[in-house]
């Protein structure tokens, strides 16, 4: 699977947009970017995920750039409950019980201030 | 709809004992990973089961065991404990029959080993 990198940390300002960066450079075809983010003593929670196109739930929008080298994780008005250490994660597509691992490096802590 | 659940969520250990740790997956889903997460650091991944056979394995010793039911709920075995071993032990579920999908993750069982 493709190494990724992120900022460390970010700051955000609750009721504004949270733009978190992530650059997977020697992603494959093949592969999607998946974002999960753990709030403190809790486990990790699956946000969302995209192979090509651009995607968004209830929860977030993911932007995935053309050559698909790097992508932005996008929370659309910020609270404080959002405030979390994010994991961009970048896999390779299974087929159907086929296993796989998520490799997860350390994140960005993203903080939301009042 | 319960999600994935892990128990104990404290477990206090001496050096030199073993320990069992357990989990549901969520309602529906058939695959169990398990993950260990030291204080400061991203998950890492132990073993995969599936169909109560482990079908992948992370960079660990084979101090660390495992099993899954036919209920598909898990179990995950460590004997001879090392202070080492202290972390967060986290338990994913998913749905193997949409392996692409975002995997559900408990809250975790916190080992203290002294």
């Amino acid at each position: 699977d493709a190494k990724t990198t992120q900022p460390t940390s970010m700051d955000c300002a609750e009721g504004r947009a949270a733009n978190l960066p992530c650059n997977h450079s020697t992603i494959s075809g093949n592969e999607y970017v998946y974002w999960y983010r753990q709030i403190h003593s809790q486990g990790p929670q699956y946000i969302i995920h995209g192979l090509k196109n651009n995607e968004t739930n209830e929860m977030a929008s993911l932007i995935i750039t053309e050559d698909r080298k790097s992508s932005t994780l996008i929370l659309p008005h910020a609270t404080l409950r959002d405030t979390a250490v994010y994991y961009c994660i970048v896999r390779v597509a299974v087929s159907g019980a086929g296993s796989y691992q998520l490799t997860f490096g350390k994140g960005t802590k993203l903080s939301v201030i009042p | 709809d319960a999600g994935v659940t892990q128990s104990p969520t404290h477990l206090i250990k001496t050096r030199g004992q073993q320990v069992t740790l357990r989990c549901s997956p969520k309602s529906g889903h058939d695959t169990v990973s398990w993950y260990q997460q030291a204080l400061g650091q991203g998950p890492q991944f132990i073993f995969q089961y599936y169909e109560e056979e482990e079908r992948q394995r992370g960079n660990f010793p084979d101090r660390f065991s495992g099993h899954q039911f036919p209920n598909y709920s898990s179990e995950l075995n460590v004997n001879a404990l090392l202070l080492g071993d202290s972390a967060l032990y986290l338990c994913a579920s998913r749905f193997s029959p949409a392996p692409n999908y975002g995997y559900t993750f408990g809250s975790g069982t916190r080992l203290t080993v002294v």
